[in-house]
This record gives structure tokens, sequence and C-alpha cells, in this order.
């Protein structure tokens, strides 16, 4: 079965400290993977997303994430944390199947404290 | 232009109305998606219509119907919803459903059934 896992249903961090955010997937196929953003009350935007190029990938507002398929993961990951982190991530599959949709984890809410 | 707008912003219906979401883009992406999101939880897939055909009904009940008039637009007709349909429509469009495409979401349409 193919699915999308997030490992933390709430992470919580001070300003200015490291964030990581975890998610695996199952698959038989190679998926491309995607971060979803979405801060309360509005829709989703794109953080980043890996398509077989370049294993890490870097995104927007400083995020990043590593693709590792020994271990079927791709966590996002930002060095330092800013108050306007504070949302709803959502880690998003589209396996290798022609006519496949997007397929979301159930999302970590990330809290920023000062 | 990177914007997928969608109108309106809320919605309040009652249990007999008639209603519809509409959806634009001008991107000339040729799949639209309409996906539901309940509070806390990640977006559901609804519908997904590629190049203006219906290609993927997730089981969803028939007081929800979907309509593609072109490539551009994509609107949502709500009958005879009930107070549990009440959450945000997010509208969805995507180059196409190949492998690395991501989506691009609109702000959504925040429901209430009364």
């Amino acid at each position: 079965a193919q699915s999308v896992t997030q490992l933390d249903s709430h992470v919580s961090v001070s300003e200015g400290t490291p964030v990581l955010l975890r998610c695996n997937y199952s698959s038989s196929y190679s998926p491309s993977l995607f971060w979803y953003v979405q801060h309360p009350n509005k829709g989703l935007q794109l953080l980043l997303k890996y398509t077989s190029a370049a294993t890490l990938v870097k995104g927007i507002n400083g995020f990043e994430a590593e693709f590792k398929k020994s271990e079927t993961s791709f966590h996002l990951t930002k060095p330092s944390a800013h108050m306007s982190d504070a949302a709803e991530y959502f880690c998003v599959v589209r396996f290798n199947q022609a006519g496949t949709a997007l397929i979301f984890g159930k999302g970590t809410t990330l809290s920023v404290s000062s | 232009d990177t914007e997928v707008t969608q109108t309106p912003k809320h919605l309040v219906m009652g249990m007999t109305n008639k209603k519809s979401l509409k959806c634009e883009q001008h991107m000339g992406h040729r799949a639209m998606y309409w996906y539901k999101q309940k509070a806390k939880k990640p977006p559901e897939l609804m519908f997904v219509y590629s190049y203006e055909k219906l290609s993927i009904n997730e089981s969803v009940p028939s007081r929800f119907s979907p309509e593609c008039p072109n490539s551009s637009l994509l609107n949502l007709h709500l009958h005879a919803l009930q107070p549990e349909d009440s959450a945000l429509y997010l509208c969805a469009s995507s180059q196409g459903r190949a492998m690395g495409t991501e989506a691009f979401f609109g702000q959504g349409t925040r429901l209430t059934v009364v």
C-alpha cells in the first residue's frame, strides 16, 4: 500500500532554534515529494519539492528537506525558527503512476515560542 | 501569475439552498482539483479534472456536483447540503498529473451549512 506518514502531530520550538518535521512514505514506486505550509484559515503554499534530481532540496523561507531512499524519509528542516513559521505543515506525495493525485499526510502543527 | 482565485471566500447556506463555488486559474494548467478540509485535518480529495474531463471522483455524494466549463474555470455546485458538509473547500491546479508537478492552491471557501 502507498502511504505517507508524518511522525509528529505537534512540534514546539523556541524562536531561533532548529526545526525538524518528520515525514516517511511507503511505496513500491518512486515518489515525488512535497512540503506545503498552511497558515490559519488560509490556502496551502508550496515550500519545496523533490523530483528525483538532487536529494537535498532547498525551499522558500530558509526551509530545506533531504530525500533518503534507504530510510524512505523526506524530513523538513530549518536552522533557526521564526515566529512567522508557526503554522500547519503537510508532507505530500505523488506516486509514480499515471494519473495519481496528491496524497496528504495528517499534518504537523508547528508552534514557535519567544 | 501563479494564482488560483476562489470565490466567495465565505458562504453560509441553508440545507435547502443551491449555491456554487467558483475557482479560476490563468496559468494554463490542465488539471484542476477540489479538496475538502475539516478543521485540524488534512485536505481530502473530492474531484480531479484533467483536460476538462472528470477523471477522479472520490465517491463524493451527489449533492456535490463539479463542472469544468473551460480550461481556466472550475465550479462546484452545492444542493441540499448537510451541516456536516461545513468545511474549507480548496481548489487547486497543476500543469498536469505527471511526476513532479506540484499543485497550486487557492485560499479556499469557508462554507457553513445551517
